[in-house]
């Protein structure tokens, strides 16, 4: 098994342009989840999904959005970045109560 | 709103030691406390969890204790080595959500 893995490990974007993160998990798991990490204030959850089909807001969600088309697939798309955004992106997928991380994805906005 | 504190954010001991991180949410409504490890540039592991009804949860050299009703989780780390340097978060799970809350971390820095 992979785990749980994300695509790409690192972008430098321009404001105003757009991209989509993957992550994919290869354990059949029904939840997955995004999170933001940023210095001194852990991790904030954007959005997460229970199940294929099904997407639901986290705590900070605005400037993203996210698909769930495929069970083992959850995207997170920022439609215009802005330097706000810079960060480092996580995914998880869960199996009963514990959370599977992938590695991060690190993203700049200039 | 729930809200999880970690104090200190960094923390620097010499090998050997036995530490304590400590941890505190405020609201006392939470279906479990989780304490996870994040190597510099990786993922987050998770080390210990602990549901609403335990006290506490051992893994080696590793204990961590709940005290739901003064909203206080502390994991106990006993002879430091410098292998275990790197940040450590603890989280809650509300009870009736699907998510975790998580604290900002504290950085442990063991020298040899």
């Amino acid at each position: 098994n992979a785990g749980v893995t994300q695509t790409p490990k690192f972008r430098v974007l321009k404001t105003g342009q757009s991209m989509t993160l993957l992550c994919a998990q290869d354990m059949n798991h029904e939840y997955m989840y995004w999170y933001r990490q940023d210095p001194g204030m852990g991790l904030r959850l954007i959005h997460y999904s229970v199940g294929e089909g099904t997407t639901a807001k986290g705590e900070v969600p605005d400037g993203y959005n996210v698909s769930r088309l495929k069970k083992q697939n959850f995207l997170l798309g920022l439609e215009s970045a802005a330097p706000s955004q810079t960060s480092v992106y996580f995914c998880a997928s869960r199996s009963g109560e514990t959370q599977y991380f992938g590695p991060g994805t690190r993203l700049l906005v200039l | 709103k729930q809200e999880v504190t970690q104090i200190p954010a960094a923390l620097s001991v010499p090998e050997g030691e036995n530490l304590v991180l400590n941890c505190s949410f405020t609201d006392s409504a939470i279906y479990n406390l989780q304490w996870f490890r994040q190597d510099p540039g990786k993922g987050l592991t998770s080390l210990l969890l602990i549901q609403s009804s335990q006290r506490e949860q051992t893994s080696g050299r590793l204990n961590a204790s709940l005290d739901k009703s003064s909203g206080r989780s502390t994991l106990y780390i006993a002879a430091s080595q410098p292998g275990d340097s790197a940040t450590y978060l603890c989280a809650v799970t509300i009870q009736g959500a699907q998510k975790l809350v998580f604290g900002q971390g504290t950085r442990l820095t063991i020298n040899p």
